[in-house]
């Protein structure tokens, strides 16, 4: 099992939907990332959290710690919305180097 | 946000040549660097983890003498891949290690795709 776990691992929405993305992990950890991935490849980090809510336009990410769970959700999505989206933690303190275990990532793709 | 910028973003080279990738934090200082690669519909696998003034700490299963990694200063770092074969072939990402609020928090390069014929 791996240590972080996303899903869904795939998913289809029409535009303007709600869309949830879930991960969990297994592993004690200082803060939890969650990354986009567009087709070209490169990686944008959105959201870095270790307690509560995070809001960044129509992005809000959630973590519960006792439950080792995090949300991704996007609001009145939009085709440009579509991307992968990866749940990463790390472990360790601030004096450490602190390495990101990755999830597998979500793939999203919103219809017109 | 902190950008992290590489060079090059594609790489077409032939077997046993030696190809260098360049990582550079544009407006920040970074301590630390890590290198990543991913193969398609797979995440990101860690290679290593590049100190400044240091040598880098390479993951399990990644050799040392054929990815070598050189950060000599706060603002860059490289990987060379020495000898590259079709199985090197894949998408190298770097990312810089900033501390915010106490916490470590990452930005990620735009990535380099590296084909070898």
């Amino acid at each position: 099992k791996n240590e972080v776990e996303q899903s869904p691992q795939n998913l289809t929405a029409q535009e303007g939907e709600f869309i949830t993305i879930n991960c969990s992990y297994s592993v004690g950890i200082s803060a939890l990332h969650w990354l986009q991935q567009h087709p070209g490849g490169g990686i944008v980090s959105l959201f870095m959290l270790s307690s509560g809510k995070k809001k960044h336009g129509r992005l809000i990410a959630t973590i519960n710690i006792q439950e080792k769970h995090s949300s991704l959700h996007i609001t009145a999505s939009h085709p440009r919305d579509s991307a992968v989206y990866i749940c990463a933690v790390s472990r360790g303190g601030p004096g450490t180097a602190s390495k990101l275990t990755f999830g597998t990532g979500t793939r999203l793709q919103v219809m017109l | 946000g902190a950008v992290v910028s590489q060079h090059p973003s594609r790489v077409i080279c032939k077997s046993g040549t030696s190809v260098k990738i360049e990582c550079r934090s544009l407006d920040f200082q970074a301590t630390t660097m890590f290198w990543y690669r991913q193969f398609p519909k797979q995440s990101l696998m860690l290679m290593a983890t590049s100190n400044e003034g240091s040598k880098a700490t390479y993951e399990q299963g990644v050799e040392k003498d054929k990815f070598l990694i050189n950060h000599a200063s706060l603002t860059l770092s490289t990987l060379t891949v020495t000898s590259a074969h079709p199985e090197d072939s894949s998408f190298y990402i770097c990312s810089a290690r900033i501390l915010a609020g106490g916490y470590n928090e990452q930005f990620f390069g735009p990535g380099t795709r590296l084909t070898v014929l």
